[in-house]
C-alpha cells in the first residue's frame, strides 16, 4: 500500500480565516513534504520533515506553518493568505529523505482557494 | 542553468508512435531517479524509477547516462490514456541534506 491521504480535497477560505491542511500517511516513511503547486507549472518545495524535525523550509512566507505531530502526520496552517496563495498543495512521503532507494509517493492534494 | 531541465512539449503524437523524452541534470553526485506521470488537476504518480542499468516496465522503457547527466523515457504503441504531462524528478544532495528536483514537466497529447 503506497497510500499518501489529504484532507480536505477542496478549500475556499477568506485572507483572514485561519485552516488547516492534513495530510496523513501509514506505509513507516519517515519524511514528509509539502509542495505547492500551480497551472502547469511542477511541484515546487515548502518544507521537508525527516524523522519529525524541520528540515527544509524553502524561505516560505510564515503565514503557512507547518507541523509534524508524529511520523505519520503533516499538517499545514494556514493564516492571513493571499489570492496568489490559490494553488494545489501536495503532500509527500519517503522511507527517509533521500538517498539511492528512496522514492517519494504524492497524496491527491487539496485545493486551495483564497478569495 | 536549471538542475533538472526537460522540454516542456507539447508532443502531440498518433495513437501507435513511440516517442521519446530525455531530461539532463546538473548535479553528478545525484543519487536517484524517477519519472512521474501527471493528469490534469491529479497528483504525480510514479511511473518508474531509473537505474544505470535500464529498465523496462510493459511499453515503458527508462534510460540513466551518469556520464552524460541525462535520463530518458520511451514510451512504444501509445495509447490515448498516455496523454499527460511527465515530470523528470532528480534526487541530490543539497547543503547537507537531499531534496527531490523537479524537472518542468513534458506535456504529452496521443492523438487518435
Amino acid at each position: 500500500d503506497t497510500e499518501v491521504t489529504q484532507t480536505p480535497k477542496h478549500l475556499v477560505m477568506g485572507m483572514t480565516n485561519k485552516k488547516s491542511l492534513k495530510c496523513e500517511q501509514h506505509m513507516g516513511h519517515r519524511a514528509m513534504y509539502w509542495y505547492k503547486q500551480k497551472a502547469k507549472k511542477p511541484p515546487e518545495l515548502m518544507f521537508v520533515y525527516s524523522y519529525e524535525k524541520l528540515s527544509i523550509n524553502e524561505s516560505v512566507p510564515s503565514r503557512f506553518s507547518p507541523e509534524c505531530p508524529n511520523s505519520s502526520l503533516l499538517n499545514l496552517h494556514l493564516h492571513a493568505l493571499q489570492p496568489e496563495d490559490s494553488a494545489l498543495y501536495l503532500c509527500a512521503s519517503s522511507f527517509a529523505a533521500g538517498g539511492s532507494t528512496d522514492t517519494q509517493y504524492f497524496g491527491p492534494g487539496t485545493r486551495l482557494t483564497v478569495l | 542553468r536549471k538542475e533538472v531541465e526537460q522540454d516542456p512539449g507539447p508532443f502531440n503524437v498518433p495513437e501507435g508512435a513511440t516517442v521519446a523524452f530525455n531530461c539532463t541534470y546538473s548535479n553528478s553526485a545525484s543519487q536517484s531517479f524517477f519519472w512521474y506521470r501527471q493528469d490534469c488537476r491529479k497528483e504525480p504518480k510514479l511511473l518508474m524509477s531509473v537505474y544505470s542499468s535500464g529498465n523496462e516496465d510493459g511499453r515503458f522503457t527508462a534510460q540513466l547516462n551518469r556520464a552524460s547527466q541525462y535520463i530518458s523515457l520511451l514510451i512504444r504503441d501509445s495509447k490515448l490514456s498516455d496523454s499527460a504531462t511527465y515530470l523528470c524528478v532528480v534526487n541530490m544532495e543539497a547543503s547537507g541534506t537531499y531534496k527531490y528536483i523537479f524537472g518542468t514537466g513534458t506535456r504529452l497529447k496521443v492523438l487518435a
